[in-house]
């Protein structure tokens, strides 16, 4: 079946300008989580969606980042006025449990945007 | 607060060899789990293997397999007879609550 996609592949902004990242998870997974890499470094946890709410969001590092999940399927990744500092990889994962799963509970990534802003 | 400390930034390793990469943990949670991720070059995050804190085996999976030790809190990642499709970076997480915390990885490389 179709794992995790994530669109645009790469994108390259300005600075002060506004995207959106997108990720498609697996079918019929209720748990979708954002991380992010930077170069070098292990991915950080930004957020996790239970269905279509936000259950933990204690990652995203200040007011410019949001994400939404209207439908408990495709969630988009908000980026207000981009700084340098935002470039980096953003990785999207889905599970088939949540909330109350096990530890056994396997994420699966999709391939990633590559933000690069300028 | 969890922790993952991976120790070994890039190792080298000969085709057909074994190779472990070593991963320490550290958490307060009674119960938790414990991942390691291969990520090639393209970047995706490609799940390995998983150990729960309550196994009593420690965990395989084809040429994978993880040696458990929970006294000592790590988690390493055995690969046996190394191929040269290995050589990409490696990072051990860990999860206790819904989210997971990596280590800053490992970079393997295989030689023929």
């Amino acid at each position: 079946g179709a794992g995790v996609s994530q669109t645009p592949s790469n994108k390259v902004t300005e600075k002060g300008k506004y995207v959106e990242l997108r990720c498609d998870p697996i079918s019929g997974h209720t748990a979708l989580y954002w991380y992010r890499q930077s170069l070098g470094q292990g991915p950080e946890f930004l957020i996790y969606f239970q269905g279509t709410g936000a259950a933990d969001d204690s990652g995203l590092p200040n007011d410019r980042f949001f994400a939404v999940r209207p439908e408990g399927s495709v969630s988009t990744l908000k980026i207000q006025r981009t700084e340098r500092g935002d470039s980096a990889v953003y990785l999207c994962a889905s599970s088939a449990l949540g909330r109350g799963g096990s530890n056994q509970e396997t994420q699966y990534f999709g391939p990633g945007t590559r933000l690069l802003v300028l | 607060a969890q922790k993952i400390t991976q120790t070994q930034p890039g190792m080298f390793v000969q085709e057909k060899e074994a190779v472990t990469l070593d991963c320490t943990y550290d958490t307060s949670d009674p119960s938790y789990g414990l991942f390691w991720y291969k990520q090639p070059s393209s970047g995706e995050m490609i799940f390995l293997i998983y150990q729960g804190s309550y196994d009593q085996q420690n965990a395989t999976e084809g040429r994978y397999s993880l040696n458990f030790q929970k006294a000592r809190k790590s988690a390493n990642l055995v690969i046996s007879a190394s191929q040269l499709g290995d050589s990409a970076m490696y990072f051990c997480a860990m999860r206790g609550s819904q989210k997971l915390v990596f280590g800053q990885g490992t970079r393997l490389t295989i030689n023929p």
